[in-house]
């Protein structure tokens, strides 16, 4: 089962506009962590945010945690067309860093 | 430095056959995980493999096993196929789980 919800499922944007999403969780985290994955294939490590951090930046990205929330958020500021993808959320709920728990994706498609 | 390598790539099978997949994690990764995706069910844990061991298993039923070797390398094995899984399999290598993970490309395994 999965341990998270992203919102929204999909997004549509223009090239230069800033994409958001959101991730909700159920269980206490270890960290929090964001993939990309393009059409099918494998997923690419964007960035990772640990339980006592609330904010991270890696170049176009910002990742926010708010865990008594149990949510985070991933900004991608001035999209591009080659950042269409899906993104995920995972967490790694067990504390051991062993599994991650996927959450159900967010569709971004950036129009040039 | 070379990445994470899957083969197959792409698998047909016939229900009731069985199937191994292959996974060489980074150099210097001692951990492996595989996950299976599917668009109904999204990403799922399969198991993740340290040393040799199998530290964690997820929740799929026993047709499904694996293995690591000693130089890390890593195979899945599906027997007794059913249409149902039919997915993309992923394979991860981390150095250590609260760094990230580091995904191959996948198998698509589809059973007729």
């Amino acid at each position: 089962s999965q341990q998270g919800e992203e919102d929204p499922q999909a997004l549509s944007i223009q090239e230069g506009e800033n994409a958001t999403m959101n991730c909700s969780y159920k269980t206490s985290i270890n960290n929090l962590q964001w993939y990309r994955q393009n059409s099918g294939r494998g997923l690419v490590h964007l960035i990772l945010i640990r339980s006592n951090e609330r904010e991270k930046h890696s170049g176009r990205l910002r990742v926010t945690l708010d865990t008594s929330k149990k949510s985070s958020s991933l900004l991608i500021t001035a999209s591009r067309a080659a950042d269409t993808a899906s993104y995920f959320c995972a967490t790694d709920p067990s504390g051991s860093a062993r599994q991650l728990t996927f959450g159900s994706g967010t569709q971004l498609t950036v129009l040039p | 430095k070379a990445g994470v390598t899957q083969t197959p790539r792409y698998l047909i099978k016939t229900r009731g056959q069985q199937v191994t997949l292959s996974c060489s994690p980074i150099s210097g990764h001692r951990s492996v995980s595989w996950y299976q995706q599917t668009p109904g069910q999204g990403l799922q844990f399969l198991f993740e493999y340290f040393s040799e061991t199998q530290r964690n298993k997820g929740n799929f039923p026993g047709r499904f096993s694996g293995r690591q070797f000693s130089n890390s390398r890593s195979e899945m094995n599906v027997s007794t196929l059913e249409l149902g899984d039919s997915a993309l399999y992923l394979c991860a290598s981390s150095l250590r789980g609260d760094y990230g993970y580091t995904f191959g490309s996948g198998t698509r395994l589809t059973v007729v």
